[in-house]
């Protein structure tokens, strides 16, 4: 069965401070692997794609890394803000089309001043 | 250009009453997607539709959950009747059908009594 593991379940930082959350998978075969960011109250937002062949992929404060030959992805946040606190979700894809997901159960980011 | 449009936002009901969710997709968006995420979870898919057609209902239950996408634009999700484990976010999201991407609406949020 295809599975999406994420660590830890939740996470209290200071303001300023960058953390990593962790993604563990057994989906196979695999297409690309997906962080969201949900914020309370809102749908999920992607923040990053990553295929196969890449290893790491930033979107300002936001870098992902992906090993896929140990199935593990990671999200650093560096120089947390408030406006961090969400839940970050961890999706591996089967297909190109993206229409095989498999969500990973969250991550809930709180971020204090 | 606006996202994906869900309504009502919350909604309250009694158990045995029936409830129904209503999406309007991104523009140009063939694929749409119902999801039921329970509180701390990631969201679980219901249904995809391709237009108009429903390509993946493997996991509706379809006893008391129905849904449907009148000219393959706007959907409607029902549930008759609602039981008290139906209490969760109902989000629905779209994709053009070959594009990775799924944009996600605010979701609605039941709350069977």
């Amino acid at each position: 069965k295809n599975q999406v593991e994420q660590s830890p379940q939740s996470l209290i930082i200071l303001e300023g401070k960058n953390c990593t959350l962790q993604c563990n998978y057994t989906v196979s075969p695999f297409s690309n692997l997906r962080w969201y960011k949900q914020d309370t109250g809102r749908g999920p937002v992607s923040l990053t794609i990553m295929t196969f062949s890449e290893n790491t992929k930033s979107n300002g404060r936001y870098t992902a890394t992906l090993d896929a030959d140990t199935k593990q992805s990671s999200l650093h946040i560096t120089a947390s803000q408030l406006s961090d606190s969400a839940s970050y979700i961890c999706v591996v894809s089967e297909d190109n089309a993206g229409n095989m997901l498999t969500f990973g159960g969250g991550t809930r980011l709180m971020v204090k001043p | 250009e606006a996202g994906v449009v869900q309504s009502p936002r919350y909604k309250i009901i009694e158990k045995k009453q029936p409830v129904a969710f209503w999406c309007n997709p991104i523009s140009g968006h063939n694929t749409l997607y119902w999801y039921r995420q329970n509180l701390g979870q990631g969201p679980e898919l219901l249904i995809r539709y391709e237009n108009e057609e429903a390509v993946d209902d493997s996991q509706l239950p379809k006893d008391r959950f129905s849904a449907e996408r009148l000219k393959g634009v706007d959907s409607t999700l029902k549930i008759q009747p609602a039981e008290l484990g139906d209490s969760a976010v109902y989000l629905c999201a779209s994709s053009l059908v070959l594009e990775d991407t799924q944009y996600f609406g605010p979701g609605t949020r039941l709350t069977v009594l």
